[in-house]
C-alpha cells in the first residue's frame, strides 16, 4: 500500500545549524506534500508545503524540496532556534481523487542552546 | 480567526462507556478529517468529510467507531463501547475549497484515556 518513510527520527542540532529531514514516498499518484510541526500538547501546524510542478519553496528559514522522479522531499531548516525543537511530520497526498495524506512517522528534532 | 475547536480537550472514561468527541472546523471549510495518533501508529487518518457526507471512512478501526456531521459546522466522533486500545489523541482538521482542499488545519486534539 501507501507509504512515507521518513528520516531521521530524532536529530540533535546546536542552535545556528542547519537542520535536515527526509521523506520518500510510494504513490506515484502523489501531488502534494506538505510538513507539519508539532510542539508538545497540541495539534499539527502546517508550516510549509510543495506540489508535484514545482522543484523547490522558501519561507524564510525553512525550505522544502522535491525530486519527483526519486520521489523525495526534503524539509532544511538554517540558523536554527531553540524554539524550532518539536516534532517534524512530513505527508504525501494520496491518488484517486481524494484529499487524504499519508503521514510519516516524524522527527523528533532538538536545538541545543 | 478562530481555529479548529475540539472538546473535550481530556477525557478520561472505564472501559465499556460510549465516548463522544466534539470538533467545530474553521468557519468556510468545506472538509473534515479525523485522525488518530498513537506512538505505535503515529498519525492515522480515520474518516473525512466533504461538504458534510462522508467521503471515505476506510480508516474506522471498527464498528465500535461512528462519526457523523449534522452540518458544516460540528461533527462527532463516537466509541460505543470504549476500550483501553481506543486510549490516544484524536484531532480534527479542516480544509477551505479556497485554499486548495489539501491544506489541512489542525485543532489541539483530545487526549482520550480508557481505564
Amino acid at each position: 500500500g501507501e507509504n512515507v518513510e521518513q528520516h531521521p527520527s530524532t536529530l540533535s542540532v546546536q542552535e545556528g545549524d542547519s537542520a535536515v529531514i527526509k521523506c520518500t514516498y510510494s504513490d506515484s499518484a502523489s501531488n502534494y506534500f506538505p510538513w507539519y510541526k508539532q510542539e508538545l500538547g497540541k495539534g499539527p501546524q502546517l508550516i510549509i508545503d510543495i506540489r508535484s510542478n514545482v522543484g523547490e519553496k522558501k519561507d524564510q528559514r525553512i525550505a522544502v524540496t522535491l525530486n519527483k522522479t526519486a520521489k523525495h522531499f526534503s524539509l532544511h531548516i538554517t540558523e536554527t532556534q531553540p524554539e524550532d525543537s518539536a516534532v517534524y511530520f512530513c505527508a504525501a497526498s494520496t491518488g484517486g481523487g481524494t484529499y487524504k495524506y499519508i503521514f510519516g512517522t516524524g522527527t523528533r528534532l532538538k536545538v541545543l542552546a | 480567526d478562530a481555529g479548529v475547536i475540539q472538546s473535550p480537550r481530556h477525557e478520561v472514561t472505564e472501559m465499556g462507556q460510549e465516548v463522544t468527541l466534539r470538533c467545530k472546523p474553521i468557519s468556510g471549510h468545506n472538509s473534515l478529517f479525523w485522525y488518530r495518533q498513537t506512538m505505535m501508529r503515529g498519525l492515522e487518518l480515520l474518516i473525512y468529510f466533504n461538504n458534510n457526507v462522508p467521503i471515505d471512512d476506510s480508516g474506522m478501526p471498527e464498528d465500535r467507531f461512528s462519526a457523523k456531521m449534522p452540518n458544516a459546522s460540528f461533527s462527532t466522533l463516537k466509541i460505543q463501547p470504549s476500550e483501553p486500545r481506543d486510549s490516544a489523541v484524536y484531532f480534527c482538521a479542516s480544509s477551505s475549497p479556497d485554499r486548495g482542499p489539501y491544506e489541512q488545519y489542525f485543532g489541539p486534539g483530545t487526549r482520550l484515556t480508557v481505564t
